[in-house]
């Protein structure tokens, strides 16, 4: 059973530059969410993806951006990078609705340094 | 912002148990306590988590006050693989995919 996937591991871009993450979730899992977690300070909630739709956005700018496709894997992009947006991405699934526990598993996460 | 409060960092002797304190004054009659934990490099992994009474699974012990105020999570003989960071939430575990609110955690070392 495939677990939570991200790619790239490590990424170094330039201020001002764009920046695409990628996300498969785990076998059977329908939901994704997007953490930041910048270095010392706990993960960060950046928005969640169900059904292709954006549901739920933390307080993040618009330069944050995200998708999903049809097999539920999903993008992270971010517009015009800031070096205050170097941190480790966190990619989330977890299964929407239903009844019983709720738990969300992690990916290991994207490395980000903007320079 | 996190509903909870936990000590920024903690030791443990390899083989003893890991008391990790959380407060957690203001949880609502609807919310769980999760504990997560991460280890350096890694994404969150989820432990365990309870509503109002004592929980044990193959990881570790939830102990919750009377009043739910305040909770403990024991490991009941850490080991070096148990040095991570952990984190304390509170949340509605019903509501199917809200979202969970970080803290800094505790980050506890466990030395041999």
């Amino acid at each position: 059973d495939a677990g939570v996937t991200q790619s790239p591991t490590h990424l170094i871009k330039t201020r001002g530059q764009q920046v695409t993450l990628r996300c498969s979730p785990k076998s059977g899992h329908d939901t994704v969410s997007w953490y930041q977690q910048a270095l010392g300070q706990g993960p960060q909630f950046i928005f969640q993806y169900y059904e292709e739709e954006e549901r739920q956005r933390g307080n993040f700018p618009d330069r944050f951006s995200g998708h999903q496709y049809p097999n539920y894997s999903s993008e992270l992009n971010v517009n015009a990078l800031l070096l205050g947006d170097s941190a480790l991405y966190l990619c989330a699934s977890s299964l929407f609705g239903g009844q019983g526990f709720y738990e969300q598993y992690f990916g290991p996460g994207t490395r980000l340094t903007v320079t | 912002d996190a509903k909870t409060t936990q000590p920024t960092s903690m030791d443990c002797a390899e083989g003893r148990a890991a008391n990790l304190p959380c407060n957690h004054s203001t949880i609502s009659g609807n919310e769980y306590v999760y504990w997560y934990r991460q280890i350096h490099s890694q994404g969150p992994q989820y432990i365990i988590h309870g509503l109002k009474n004592n929980e044990t699974n193959e990881m570790a012990s939830l102990i919750i006050t009377e009043d739910r105020k305040s909770s403990t999570l024991i490991l009941p003989h850490a080991t070096l693989r148990d040095t991570a960071v952990y984190y304390c939430i509170v949340r509605v575990a019903r509501s199917g995919n809200t979202p969970l609110v970080f803290g800094k955690g505790t980050r506890l070392s466990v030395i041999a």
